[in-house]
């Protein structure tokens, strides 16, 4: 059973200061790999989908890299802002379904 | 297109009562599948279809637990005599038909159960 953990749980950081979320994942015969954020009570929204081929995917001040063979990736936030506070979840995808770790959840203060 | 929708967003019941999700995905998209997610925890897998036809269900779906996706459009998710562990966020989400390997899946809001 694939299993996912993202650490840490928690992030608190100041204003325009880099994040760094890490995410690991045990079965290293996955499709892709998807970054999505949760703002509290809501639903999620897909940030980066990184493929199984690739090594890493950006979008704007987002940059995901993927090691698929030591079952790891990694989501850089640059300079980071207030709105970017949420709970960042990576799920992997093996077949069609995906496999979630809990989440880091980052306030960035103002 | 405005994305995935879920109905409703909130839905307070009392144990033992059933109760009815609806999700509608984005239009073109052929695979629909729902997900379940308990506080501080990331969704965890229930179901998916492509199309109309219902392909896996999760050991987590029990017998009081049945989804369906009538002509492969929206798709309903109801819960029988539900029990207080019931109470989570139910997720839908939906995907085109994947190209190779690769499949990005789009979130709806979710619905939030809350069992008394």
């Amino acid at each position: 059973k694939q299993e996912v953990t993202q650490i840490p749980a928690a992030l608190s950081v100041p204003e325009g200061e880099n994040l760094v979320l890490n995410c690991s994942f045990t079965d290293s015969a996955i499709y892709n790999l998807q970054w999505f954020r949760q703002d509290p009570g809501k639903g999620l929204t897909s940030l980066l989908l990184i493929q199984s081929s690739q090594r890493e995917q950006t979008s704007g001040r987002l940059n995901a890299s993927l090691d698929k063979s030591s079952g790891r990736s990694t989501l850089y936030i640059a300079a980071s802002q207030p709105g970017d506070s949420a709970t960042y979840l990576c799920a992997v995808r093996r077949d069609y379904k995906l496999s979630f770790g809990a989440g880091t959840t980052v306030t960035v203060r103002a | 297109d405005t994305g995935v929708s879920q109905n409703p967003r909130h839905k307070i019941t009392k144990r033992g009562q059933n109760v009815t999700f609806r999700c509608d995905p984005i239009s073109e998209h052929n695979r629909l599948y729902w997900y379940r997610q308990t506080l501080g925890q990331g969704p965890e897998f229930l179901t998916y279809f492509q199309n109309e036809a219902q392909l896996e269900k999760s050991r987590l779906l029990s017998d009081r637990f049945s989804a369906e996706r009538p002509k492969g459009s929206f798709s309903t998710l109801e819960i029988q005599r539900t029990e207080q562990g019931d109470s989570a966020m139910y997720l839908c989400a939906s995907s085109k038909l994947p190209v190779g390997s690769y499949n990005e899946q789009f979130f709806g809001p979710g619905t939030r159960l809350t069992v008394l």
